[in-house]
């Protein structure tokens, strides 16, 4: 079936550095692609989406980066805060699923003082 | 602001017992969705439901089932605990249909069961 993976379990990074989180997914019909900020003992945060008629969008500080030609999605930090320290999930949904998001397993990511 | 509100945020309960956990949306979503998340497996889904009295299994419903008696309300039922239902219940909701815009889903903060 289909998977949405996460290449790195763990990242870290120095605070103030750019960060990269990837993601993989292997179906083609996956047209909508959202990024969530899990924080320590909380549900998930949306972040940023994309459509796959789009190859870039940007937010506060992240920016949201999709390949479709590779299946690969990845989510940009800059500036990386003591903040930023969470799960990051990838989830990707398709317009004839009923709105069903399949997640990839996520990173963690740890900023360094 | 939108607000997915889990009634629970943590809970023991013994093996055998019945145990209800609760949701609420108030942004008046047709979907609504129970997660359970587990280190090293991610996010599974339980059940969801797309309209009052409406449910539809999800990747693992064994075990669970679930109430939606009103639009704003999804609540999670295990008939009788056990220890391998220990996790953490994420409960969520989303438009029926995605809009040009996109179509997020949003999630509560979790509740923490622990069966013993």
């Amino acid at each position: 079936g289909e998977s949405v993976g996460l290449h790195l379990p763990t990242l870290s990074v120095q605070e103030g550095d750019n960060s990269i989180i990837n993601c993989a997914y292997s179906n083609s019909a996956s047209d909508y692609f959202i990024w969530y900020k899990q924080e320590s003992g909380k549900g998930p945060q949306f972040i940023i989406d994309i459509r796959s008629n789009m190859d870039k969008r940007q937010g506060q500080r992240v920016t949201v980066l999709l390949n479709k030609t590779v299946k690969h999605l990845s989510l940009q930090i800059a500036a990386t805060q003591p903040g930023d320290s969470a799960v990051y999930f990838c989830a990707e949904t398709r317009n004839n699923a009923g709105n069903m998001l399949t997640f990839g397993g996520g990173t963690r990511l740890m900023v360094k003082p | 602001d939108v607000k997915v509100t889990q009634s629970s945020r943590y809970l023991v309960k013994r093996t055998g017992e019945k145990v209800f956990l609760e949701c609420v949306q108030d942004m008046d979503h047709e979907n609504m969705f129970w997660y359970r998340q587990d280190p090293g497996l991610g996010l599974r889904l339980i059940y969801f439901s797309y309209d009052v009295k409406m449910k539809e299994k999800g990747d693992i419903p064994e075990g669970y089932s679930v109430s939606r008696e009103k639009k704003e309300r999804f609540s999670l039922i295990l008939e009788s605990a056990s220890t391998n239902q220990t996790s953490m219940y994420l409960c969520a909701s989303s438009l029926l249909y995605r809009g040009l815009s996109g179509n997020t889903i949003y999630f509560g903060e979790g509740s923490w069961l622990t069966v013993v």
